[in-house]
């Protein structure tokens, strides 16, 4: 069965700095990966996807994630951290059974420090 | 491109009563999706449809919870009667087929609070 785990439930970054969210997933087959971010109130926004071309994948608003097959992990990074990308961030996992359905983890709640 | 359209945006209902949300997807998205979002948990997926055909609706509690997607494109969700434990968040989503590199378009769901 496929699973993802995010793990850090909550990261603070002071602005200006580098963000790293942390995902592994679990898989038997070559999954696709997707990072999503939801601002309060707001629907999920997709950020990047894995769809196993490019191992280094960019998304919007200067994030990227290296999807790396030896460790398992799928993380998001930023170099630059704005206020403006205080949300919450899933990692999500496609479930190739047939019917591709998204598999989410919990989420990582982002704060941006002043 | 217009986005995925929910409504209502909040409902507050007491248990036992019924509800309803309504979807209408984006213009010629074939899958639609809807998700139930617990608050600090991640959305699980209640029902999936392929056209108006119902693909996978293995998480969907079906002694409480309906769904259907008239003529293929707006779609309603029901909670009949509603828990306490009901209260979250409902997302739907669609995409324009069920291969999954297309990537899921959400709407701005809604909230159900049961008292």
């Amino acid at each position: 069965a496929q699973s993802v785990t995010q793990l850090d439930s909550h990261v603070s970054v002071s602005e200006g700095t580098p963000v790293l969210l942390r995902c592994n997933y679990s898989s038997s087959y070559s999954p696709s990966l997707f990072w999503y971010v939801q601002h309060p109130n707001k629907g999920l926004q997709l950020l990047l996807k894995y769809t196993s071309a490019a191992t280094l994948v960019k998304g919007i608003n200067g994030f990227e994630a290296e999807f790396k097959k030896s460790e398992t992990s799928f993380h998001l990074t930023k170099p630059s951290a704005h206020m403006s990308d205080a949300a919450e961030y899933f990692c999500v996992v496609s479930d190739p059974s047939g019917t591709y359905k998204y598999i989410f983890g919990t989420g990582t709640r982002l704060k941006v420090l002043a | 491109e217009a986005g995925v359209a929910q409504s209502p945006r909040y409902k507050i209902i007491e248990k036992r009563q019924s509800v309803a949300f309504w979807c209408n997807p984006i213009s010629g998205h074939a899958t639609l999706y809807w998700y139930q979002q617990i608050l600090g948990q991640g959305p699980k997926l209640l029902i999936q449809f392929q056209n108006n055909g119902v693909v996978d609706d293995s998480q969907l509690p079906k002694d409480r919870f309906s769904a259907e997607r008239l003529k293929g494109v707006d779609s309603t969700l029901k909670i009949q009667p509603a828990k306490l434990e009901d209260s979250a968040v409902y997302l739907c989503a669609s995409s324009p087929s069920d291969r999954v590199y297309y990537g899921y378009t959400f709407g701005s769901g809604t909230r159900l609070t049961v008292v």
